[in-house]
């Protein structure tokens, strides 16, 4: 089945620890986003990637950074997890940044930081 | 950047029509989108909107003008799978997506 699969599902996280998110799509999109979502505040764009090779900072990108190495995979790191990075983390992706090209997103990622 | 404004909470009765207005400030626009999101899961797309107007797709329409930065989106026929959250999201000029916190409907029997 064509989508975005994210791992891990669920992840408790000691603060300082690094941590990576992982996301891969098969439906061949060329942009790729991470946000969080927070009680109150809705979704937030963390980082984004237009196509492969390229990245961009979102609204909220610090403690956060990113890879697009090829077009599948977009995975997202923590260097040293604080437990306001505590959220639940959706990968997204679309077939292009214009149009009415939609996202498609993972189940999410929820990750507690102690 | 986007400032996007919409009700936390709504309840509706089964059957009946409920609206939720959303309004914006953007620094650019290129489309305004709507998503439902069920507790527990990923947000799914319903709505787009780019041009002033009414887009209907079936028991849900939405309504958008550019000139007043807002936007609505309409549930008829209410049934119980309809409580959710529903987000508003804007697209700026460098196509990325700001969403509003979402209203979460509540459709009682």
């Amino acid at each position: 089945i064509a989508g975005i699969t994210q791992a891990p599902t669920s992840q408790i996280l000691a603060a300082g620890r690094r941590m990576t998110l992982r996301c891969t799509q098969d439906m061949r999109h060329n942009a790729m986003y991470w946000y969080r979502q927070d009680l109150g505040l809705g979704l937030r764009l963390i980082h984004y990637s237009n196509t492969a090779g390229t990245t961009g900072k979102g609204e909220v990108p610090d403690g956060y950074s990113v890879s697009r190495a090829n077009t599948d995979d977009f995975p997202l790191t923590l260097a040293s997890a604080v437990p306001s990075q505590t959220s639940v983390y959706f990968c997204a992706s679309s077939a292009s940044g214009s149009g009415a090209n939609v996202l498609t997103f993972g189940a999410g990622s929820r990750l507690t930081v102690l | 950047g986007q400032n996007i404004d919409q009700p936390t909470e709504m309840t509706a009765t089964e059957g009946a029509i409920v609206q939720i207005n959303c309004t914006y400030q953007t620094s650019g626009f290129n489309g305004l989108f709507w998503y439902q999101q069920h507790a527990g899961e990923a947000p799914t797309f319903l709505s787009y909107n780019v041009l002033d107007g009414l887009e209907e797709k079936g028991r849900f329409s939405s309504f958008l003008s550019r000139s007043k930065g807002y936007s609505y989106l309409l549930l008829k026929e209410l049934q119980m799978k309809d409580s959710a959250s529903y987000l508003c999201a804007v697209r700026d000029e460098d196509y990325k997506l700001s969403f509003g916190a979402g209203t979460t409907v509540t459709v009682r029997a």
